[in-house]
């Protein structure tokens, strides 16, 4: 069965830190796709990066990053520079190509960045 | 350009009460998700539709619960009759796929439903 672990339920930083949010997942498929979704504090779901089983080049948008690590089993998320308006939860999530279930949440991690 | 549409926003009625929430997904999406967010369980995924038709239920907690898509732009959760445990904010989501898994889903504000 497929599962995410999101093992840091809080973060604070103090502004223009670097943070890593951590994603460990589980999953029997070779073929998957892994997800991260931020929800700032007006409660939304806002689609960030997508990444499927097969490519692991890591990801840079502006001060975001990803790093893929199949030996590991992970996908975690880096901002660089953090800023006041990145403080919301983020969550990552997982869809296998095979499985009925079509995205399985971690439980989020919230991400205070304090001015 | 629209987004997934979810009303109402918020939501307080006294247990026992029916409830309904509604959804317009985006224009042209075949894929349709209700999820629930709590505290406790985080985000669970109750039903899913394609091209209309329900194709995994088994998140619906229990049979208080039920789902519609009467047509490809407009769906319905209903409670009934709702308990207090039923508390959380519920999402709405669409995608233009036959599959999430291999395209973004795009969600609703969602709808904050409380039950006293």
């Amino acid at each position: 069965a497929q599962k995410v672990t999101q093992a840091q339920t809080e973060i604070s930083v103090v502004e223009k830190e670097d943070v890593t949010l951590d994603c460990v997942y589980e999953t029997r498929d070779t073929t998957y796709y892994l997800f991260w979704y931020k929800q700032p504090p007006s409660g939304e779901l806002v689609f960030l990066i997508r990444r499927n089983s097969f490519d692991e080049q890591n990801e840079i948008s502006g001060r975001y990053s990803w790093n893929f690590q199949k030996s590991t089993s992970s996908f975690n998320f880096t901002i660089t520079a953090s800023q006041v308006v990145d403080s919301a939860v983020y969550f990552c999530a997982l869809s296998e190509a095979s499985g009925n279930t079509p995205l399985v949440f971690g439980k989020g991690t919230r991400l205070s960045v304090i001015a | 350009d629209a987004g997934v549409i979810q009303s109402p926003r918020h939501e307080v009625t006294e247990m026992g009460q029916e409830v309904t929430l509604r959804c317009k997904p985006i224009s042209g999406h075949n894929s349709l998700f209700w999820y629930r967010q709590t505290m406790m369980r985080g985000l669970e995924l109750l039903i899913y539709f394609n091209n209309n038709v329900p194709i995994d239920d088994s998140g619906m907690p229990e049979d208080r619960f039920s789902a519609k898509m009467p047509n490809a732009s407009f769906s319905t959760l209903k409670i009934q009759p709702s308990e207090p445990r039923d508390s959380a904010v519920y999402f709405c989501a669409s995608s233009p796929t036959g599959s999430i898994r291999n395209t973004e889903a795009f969600f609703g504000q969602g709808t904050r439903l409380t039950v006293v």
